[in-house]
């Protein structure tokens, strides 16, 4: 079975400050990671992955996330944080030995950045 | 390319009635997936197709869902005999997720939300 975990469930910066947004998961086999971002009365929205390669992605909206394999996470992070930043958002695993790489979602980081 | 569309965008129905979901995919994506949301939570995985076949059903979908995809292309989400603890969101997602073409992420429709009262 397949499981993300979102350890924290708001995380406040200032805008300009760096933000990172934590996320751990475990799965069988080679994990496919990925980020999505939630506004209010919207669907997900795609930000970005990690199939294979470089460690380090780099997304949409200025936003990266870094695999790291021993520690099983993939944080998203971001250099300096907007106050459209703030929403929710979702880590997400899958894997082909999960079938039809379903998705698996954490249960969400409230991002808020304020003035 | 207008993206995943999802209709209707809530529905309100009384317990014990049918209700039927649709979702229309990005036109050239051969997987098609349904996820239900609750409130602050993560959407959980229903069922999926790849093409016109379906390939796996959650244990969360009960014998009261089905859903179809005919001729690969929209879908639908019936749910019979609906109960008060069905109201959610209905999200359906799209991808590229097999082949050479394969890439893995997927796209997002707004979502059906559905209250039974």
């Amino acid at each position: 079975a397949q499981s993300v975990a979102q350890p924290e469930d708001q995380v406040n910066v200032a805008e300009g400050n760096p933000l990172t947004v934590k996320c751990t998961y475990s799965v069988s086999g080679n994990p496919y990671l990925f980020w999505y971002v939630q506004y209010p009365n919207r669907g997900l929205q795609f930000l970005l992955k990690y199939i294979t390669g470089d460690n380090l992605v780099k997304g949409s909206y200025g936003f990266e996330a870094e695999f790291n394999k021993s520690q099983t996470s993939f944080h998203l992070k971001k250099p300096s944080a907007l106050v459209s930043d703030s929403a929710l958002y979702f880590c997400a695993v899958s894997s082909l030995t999960g079938g039809g790489n379903k998705l698996t979602f954490g249960t969400g980081t409230q991002l808020k950045v304020e003035l | 390319d207008t993206g995943v569309s999802q209709n209707p965008r809530h529905k309100i129905t009384k317990r014990g009635q049918n209700v039927t979901f649709r979702c229309d995919p990005i036109s050239e994506h051969n997987r098609l997936y349904w996820y239900r949301q609750t409130l602050g939570q993560g959407p959980e995985f229903l069922t999926y197709f790849q093409n016109e076949a379906q390939l796996e059903k959650s244990r969360l979908l009960s014998d009261r869902f089905s859903a179809e995809r005919p001729k690969g292309s929209f879908s639908t989400l019936e749910i019979q005999r609906t109960e008060q603890g069905d109201s959610a969101m209905y999200l359906c997602a799209s991808s590229l997720g097999s082949g050479r073409q394969a890439t893995y992420e997927q796209y997002f429709g707004p979502g059906t939300r559905l209250t039974v009262t």
